[in-house]
């Protein structure tokens, strides 16, 4: 079955203690993309990847990185997690470049 | 600057009756556009895109420049297009940036 992986689905922490969501498709999709989601302000960019070792900033990648190894993954990483990185966070992939395959989100709480 | 807006966050119609849900956006190049939507406790998925010009699930939505709108329209609104509607628009000019509006939660009063 064609899907994009996340994980963990949720995660609670605290400020500073480093974490990875990882992201994986089984689609051979060159484009993959980070997202956030809050309340009011919908979706927003994190990062985007338009193929192997190819990354680029969305609208808010600050306190974000990402590695793009292998097509198949594409890891959130947040070094030093902040309370104001408390949110949902969206993995998506397709073939061109706009996000179509979504994951199932992965939601985090920085205490 | 590229953004997306999505003036009304809910709205409400009766079965049967017309809907659309507004976008407007403010793009400086040549935009892309599309209309995802959410249904309840599934994923977020891709509906239509304005360069297709095609008509899912009824729903069909035209790229108007002079007023920068992109808004969705269905002529007979019915019970399982209550979700959650959000327009996006891709930056090609500056890579491949993508930016979403809101979103509109759509409710179909039966």
């Amino acid at each position: 079955e064609a899907q994009v992986t996340q994980n963990p689905r949720y995660l609670i922490t605290v400020t500073g203690k480093k974490l990875t969501v990882t992201c994986s498709q089984n689609m051979n999709h060159e484009y993959m993309s980070w997202y956030r989601q809050d309340p009011g302000l919908g979706l927003r960019q994190i990062y985007y990847s338009m193929n192997v070792e190819v990354t680029d900033k969305g609208d808010v990648p600050e306190g974000y990185k990402v590695s793009r190894k292998e097509k198949r993954n594409f890891p959130l990483i947040l070094e030093s997690p902040s309370p104001n990185q408390t949110s949902l966070y969206f993995c998506a992939s397709s073939l061109s470049g706009q996000p179509q395959h979504f994951g199932d989100g992965t939601r985090l709480s920085i205490l | 600057a590229q953004r997306v807006t999505q003036p009304e966050k809910l709205l409400s119609v009766f079965k049967g009756a017309p809907v659309e849900l507004k976008c407007n956006y403010s793009y400086s190049g040549s935009p892309e556009l599309f209309w995802y939507v959410q249904y309840s406790r599934q994923r977020l998925q891709l509906l239509l895109r304005h360069i297709s010009r095609e008509s899912i699930k009824g729903f069909t939505a035209d790229l108007n420049k002079g007023e920068t709108s992109f808004h969705l329209k269905k002529p007979f609104a019915q019970e399982e297009d209550s979700a959650m509607y959000y327009c996006a628009l891709s930056a090609a000019n500056t890579g491949n940036q993508f930016y979403f509006g809101t979103g509109t939660s759509l409710t179909v009063i039966p």
